[in-house]
């Protein structure tokens, strides 16, 4: 069984101050791992992924993750916020295993907003 | 993404009334994907198929249908709808084998009064 859990519904920094949103996964393989991000009134918009090869994982927008497997974190960061910044993210696990029907499991999302 | 496509983007209804959802993509992809969101729950995953002729139940597929028409083109069916089926409803795509990036559709809205 696979599972994603996002430690903050909610999170609120000011515009130029860093990120961080946290993610802890649970996975019987190794996963692959991902950060979505969904602006209001639009579709998902991929940030980055994992997929064993580096564990630090640069994505767009300045935001990078970190795979830490003795933790089961892929903690999602950036160090300086912008306003444009201020969406929902969604954490996301994949099965990676041979043979099986791979699928996403989603976090329950993140609400970032950025103060002015 | 421009290149997955969801029609129609909002749509009211009655419960009871039969609501079919579409997608289409212009990606290539063997993979077609319906997710449900509700506030709080993220996204999840109500019916996929890995090519024309292969088509799964996901983890909420009770009350739902689904035809892979073509490649391309991926319907979600409502047969009788009801309140608690009113959500933002996503289509998504992806290549066979790599790393199951998924793509999204903009998303419809649906409510069922």
């Amino acid at each position: 069984a696979q599972s994603v859990t996002q430690l903050d519904s909610h999170v609120s920094v000011s515009e130029g101050t860093p990120v961080l949103l946290r993610c802890n996964y649970s996975s019987s393989y190794s996963p692959s791992l991902f950060w979505y991000v969904q602006h209001p009134n639009k579709g998902l918009q991929l940030l980055l992924k994992y997929t064993s090869a580096a564990t630090l994982v640069k994505g767009i927008n300045g935001f990078e993750a970190e795979f830490k497997k003795s933790e089961t974190s892929f903690h999602l960061t950036k160090p300086s916020a912008h306003m444009s910044d201020a969406a929902e993210y969604f954490c996301v696990v994949s099965l990676f295993g041979r043979g099986s029907a791979r699928q996403l499991t989603f976090g329950s999302g993140t609400q970032l907003t950025v103060l002015p | 993404d421009a290149d997955v496509t969801q029609t129609p983007r909002n749509r009211i209804t009655k419960t009871g009334k039969r609501i079919m959802l579409e997608c289409s993509q212009t990606k290539g992809h063997d993979r077609m994907y319906w997710y449900r969101q509700d506030p709080g729950l993220g996204l999840r995953l109500i019916y996929y198929s890995f090519d024309v002729k292969d088509i799964n139940k996901g983890e909420i597929s009770d009350g739902y249908s689904v035809s892979r028409q073509a490649q391309a083109k991926f319907s979600l069916s409502l047969e009788s709808a009801i309140p608690n089926q009113t959500a933002l409803y996503f289509c998504a795509t992806s290549a066979t084998g790599g790393t199951d990036t998924q793509y999204f559709g903009p998303g419809t809205r649906l409510t069922v009064l």
